[in-house]
């Protein structure tokens, strides 16, 4: 069966420091994968989304940046942090059976002070 | 713009009662809808998924989609404390089968 693992699963940076989260998938090849962010009560937004190694496709234009150097690892970056980025980090995983379910990770919680 | 609405709620039901949640979306050629719950502090969970416009039932739940008024629903029925979460609606809009589109989510709490 499929797994998706997300680490550090909570992070406390100062604004300006940089960021570095990791997703990885088990059980599955050549994944569609994704970031979200979920701000506190709010819901999901697509960051970025790959298709397979080095694909990155960016949905809403900010610091952050994604890189996808193996088929199962997907990283979300910044070199910068603001307090702006604080939120619930969500990486997801599509299935392979052709309904467009899409599966999350346990999430990463990220309070830049 | 592709939206989904949802209301924010919060919708209290008593236990044991039928929960309602509603849905709507403004990209006429959607074609796949889905239900998500989450917990808080935690990640959404998948709950249901339903393609063809009706009811699609799986234990005390039951999906319903209206396509030709854009809209879908959640019935919870025999509603537990254990639902009490914030369900999250998503819509797989027109040319992009491989995304999802989120509504905000309605917060359901179940009151014993």
């Amino acid at each position: 069966s499929q797994t998706i693992h997300q680490w550090p699963a909570t992070l406390v940076q100062p604004v300006g420091s940089p960021l570095s989260l990791e997703c990885t998938v088990e059980g599955t090849s050549n994944p569609n994968l994704y970031w979200y962010r979920q701000a506190a009560g709010r819901g999901l937004q697509l960051l970025f989304y790959s298709v397979g190694i080095g694909q990155i496709s960016s949905e809403v234009p900010q610091n952050l940046s994604a890189s996808r150097p193996q088929d199962r690892q997907f990283i979300l970056s910044s070199k910068k942090l603001l307090l702006s980025d604080s939120g619930f980090y969500l990486c997801a995983w599509l299935s392979s059976g052709g309904r467009n379910e899409q599966f999350f990770g346990p999430g990463t919680r990220l309070t830049v002070l | 713009q592709k939206e989904v609405e949802q209301n924010s709620g919060p919708l209290s039901v008593p236990e044991g009662a039928i929960a309602s949640l509603n849905c709507t979306y403004s990209d006429r050629g959607s074609q796949s809808f889905f239900w998500y719950r989450q917990y808080s502090g935690k990640s959404p969970e998948l709950i249901m998924f339903i393609y063809s416009n009706g009811d699609k039932e799986d234990g005390r739940f039951t999906a319903q989609l209206n396509k030709a008024s854009q809209y879908v629903s959640l019935l919870i029925r025999d509603s537990q404390p254990s639902d009490s979460a914030t369900y999250l609606c998503a819509v797989n809009p027109t040319g992009s089968a491989r995304q999802l589109t989120f509504g905000s989510g309605t917060q359901l709490t179940v009151l014993p």
